[in-house]
């Protein structure tokens, strides 16, 4: 299988702390996709980042790209109780035909 | 409003039985794709269409169909479902290498 992985597969932080999750896959990427998910619901794309990039930042979100490591990072500032939910990400092959999601990060924010 | 329309949300039938799970989107992209998520095993692709008449198979094909006359039609046909069938189901769209919108799911029973 070529889906990737998520690490930790669960995460438990207080409102106002950062939340870091880590994303491994295992082949050559166009770009890869951190999406969110609220309870079994349809997912919500949060940022893409290309193969050619190393870094991007959107709001409290940023998200870090190693190729040589085959990994991705997400990282949360200042989180709130509402950025409870899983955490996805998916990466788009070469040709951008294809993709293949981690197994996720259920994140839980206490107030 | 963009968006990507499933339909039915909820679907319980019985082995053997053939059904079908629509989809529809309304922001002329090209890219569709149907995911089956499983618990543990996050996402995973089942098949995808690059444009009309254009389908290929994902990392979970068997006991699948799908067909794609529309550009915003993307049908997915179990021909004779199987208790492992059972799961929840999204469909997805996109223009090429960009940000992918979901539908809000179908969760199918098969018993």
């Amino acid at each position: 299988s070529q889906q990737g992985e998520e690490d930790p597969q669960a995460l438990s932080i207080q409102e106002g702390e950062n939340a870091t999750m880590n994303c491994s896959y295992k082949t050559s990427i166009n770009n890869l996709q951190w999406y969110r998910q609220n309870s079994g619901r349809g997912l919500v794309h949060l940022i893409l980042i290309r193969s050619n990039e190393r870094e991007k930042h959107s709001g409290r979100l940023r998200v870090t790209l190693d190729t040589s490591k085959k990994s991705s990072s997400l990282l949360i500032t200042a989180s709130r109780a509402a950025d409870t939910a899983s955490y996805f990400c998916a990466t788009a092959s070469i040709t951008g035909n294809q993709f293949y999601f981690g197994t996720g990060t259920s994140l839980t924010v206490i107030p | 409003e963009a968006q990507v329309t499933q339909n039915p949300r909820y679907l319980i039938t019985v082995t053997g039985k053939k059904l079908t799970v629509t989809c529809s989107q309304n922001m002329n992209h090209e890219y569709m794709s149907w995911y089956r998520q499983d618990p543990g095993l996050g996402l995973r692709q089942i098949y995808y269409s690059m444009n009309v008449e254009v389908t290929d198979k994902g990392d979970v094909p068997e006991g699948y169909k799908v067909s794609r006359k529309e550009k915003r039609n993307f049908p997915l046909i179990l021909e004779s479902p199987s208790p492992n069938q059972t799961s929840l189901y999204f469909c997805a769209s996109s223009f090429k290498n960009t940000e992918a919108f979901f539908g809000q799911g179908t969760r199918l029973t098969v018993v």
